[in-house]
């Protein structure tokens, strides 16, 4: 049972452009979520978070929103740059016993130049 | 600061044999959590410690199993070693374990099983 789910393995995007990774969760009971990026041999690295009474969340150019009633959260990331190829990870975090991060099975994201 | 050090970085097994992965938190974080990641799983919560307690534990079987000692460093032993678990083992410290922003996740360590 796949509580967090990235649906596109893969996104290709030119350089400049937006990039849109989308992810959805089916627990009502997350109330934080984030976004890691990984590199190949590296340990994912955070990225950026919000939490679940916001709707959006910007850093620099990233920048995350969340539509608690789609159970919908997306990363945007404006303008693409092809330092920014890696794979993205979704991942939610509730509290208490549930506390630990859920994964998504990620996207892979290339930056075109 | 120093970051989450993982050792060792790759290691070959054969099946049926086991093994022990270490992780050494950053100085002060005294959380740490587990993660498999296989491709196309994404990562697979293991175990978290915190305070040399297990606080939580993901569903794995119990040839799985990890500990903490009182220096915040932690361990994870696979016993009876099956292909199926060749992946990157992930480590990740925090302070307190709470919310994944102060997740800081080391290198991994690179288990191939044979």
């Amino acid at each position: 049972d796949q509580q967090v789910k990235q649906n596109s393995p893969s996104l290709s995007v030119q350089e400049g452009r937006i990039s849109i990774l989308n992810c959805d969760y089916t627990n009502s009971m997350f109330d934080y979520f984030l976004w890691y990026k990984k590199y190949p041999a590296e340990g994912p690295t955070f990225l950026i978070s919000i939490s679940s009474i916001k709707d959006k969340n910007e850093d620099g150019r990233f920048t995350v929103f969340l539509n608690k009633s789609a159970k919908h959260l997306s990363l945007h990331i404006v303008p693409s740059q092809p330092g920014d190829s890696a794979v993205y990870f979704c991942a939610a975090s509730g509290s208490g016993s549930a506390r630990q991060l859920t994964f998504g099975s990620g996207t892979q994201l290339t930056v075109l130049p | 600061k120093a970051g989450v050090t993982q050792t060792p970085r790759y290691l070959i097994k054969t099946r049926g044999q086991q093994v022990t992965l270490s992780c050494s938190p950053i100085s002060g974080h005294r959380s740490v959590s587990w993660y498999q990641q296989t491709p196309g799983q994404g990562l697979q919560f293991l175990f978290e410690y915190f305070s040399e307690t297990q606080r939580n534990k993901g569903n794995f079987p119990g040839r799985f199993s990890g500990r903490q000692f009182s220096n915040s460093r932690s361990e994870m032993n696979v016993s009876t070693l099956e292909l199926g678990d060749s992946a990157l083992y992930l480590c990740a410290s925090s302070l307190e374990g709470n919310f994944g922003y102060g997740y800081t996740f080391g290198s991994g360590t690179r288990l191939t099983v044979v």
